[in-house]
């Protein structure tokens, strides 16, 4: 079946400093990349729409400058979140949709800000 | 307006006794609808969908829902519950004409009695 990569699945950040999430689909094409955050204990809300080679389409309240999304393949979507803070902390989960396999889920990353 | 309800935040069940999650979904047009399980710290898996055709769908790890377009509702049931089944499982729709986008009910945490 499908698979996407997330990576990494945790990391500890400094508050101040930028932190690139990876997701990339293996052995297929994502034409479209999700990405959602999901607080404790609470559902997934979606942060932004990306398609390859486009550039992402925010959710309403969600800072594009402050969550920057890259597509630059048909297999790899990045998220940076820059200048973190304690207040992003949080779980971060991609989903790439295909044709073929609908809609894949990554693993999730946990990101903590210290 | 389009929204998703999953009725009961905390599920608990013997295990051996019937699982019933609830879903409901507000919508004028039939919406997808999806069954997602999430493990502590990690992403969802894909348990079950209802697309079109028969309305009883079999998912893996032996559930099953139903689509009753009547009470507008979707779900999610498992005869007998293994104490591997605590999760927390999340109802997912897309509405037709919203981009493919994922709406996703607020979550039922299970917890399986020994």
């Amino acid at each position: 079946g499908a698979v996407v990569s997330q990576h990494p699945s945790r990391v500890i950040c400094k508050s101040g400093t930028s932190v690139k999430i990876e997701c990339r689909s293996l052995d297929f094409q994502a034409t479209t990349m999700f990405w959602y955050r999901q607080f404790p204990k609470q559902s997934l809300m979606l942060m932004a729409t990306s398609n390859e080679g486009s550039k992402a389409t925010y959710e309403q309240g969600v800072e594009k400058d402050k969550f920057l999304i890259n597509h630059a393949s048909l297999t790899l979507s990045t998220l940076t979140v820059t200048s973190a803070h304690p207040e992003d902390s949080s779980f971060y989960i991609c989903s790439a949709r295909s044709v073929n396999y609908g809609y894949t889920f990554g693993s999730g990353t946990r990101l903590t800000v210290v | 307006a389009q929204s998703v309800t999953q009725l009961g935040s905390h599920v608990s069940v013997s295990e051996g006794a019937l699982v019933l999650l609830r879903c409901n979904y507000s919508s004028s047009v039939p919406p997808y609808l999806f069954w997602y399980v999430q493990y502590p710290n990690q992403g969802l898996q894909l348990l079950l969908k209802y697309t079109t055709g028969a309305t009883l769908v079999k998912g893996i790890n032996g559930f099953e829902a139903e689509f009753k377009k009547s009470e507008t509702s979707f779900h999610l049931t498992k005869p007998s519950a293994h104490m591997s089944d605590a999760a927390e499982y999340f109802c997912a729709v897309i509405f037709p004409n919203t981009g493919n986008q994922f709406y996703f009910g607020t979550g039922t945490s299970l917890t399986v009695i020994p």
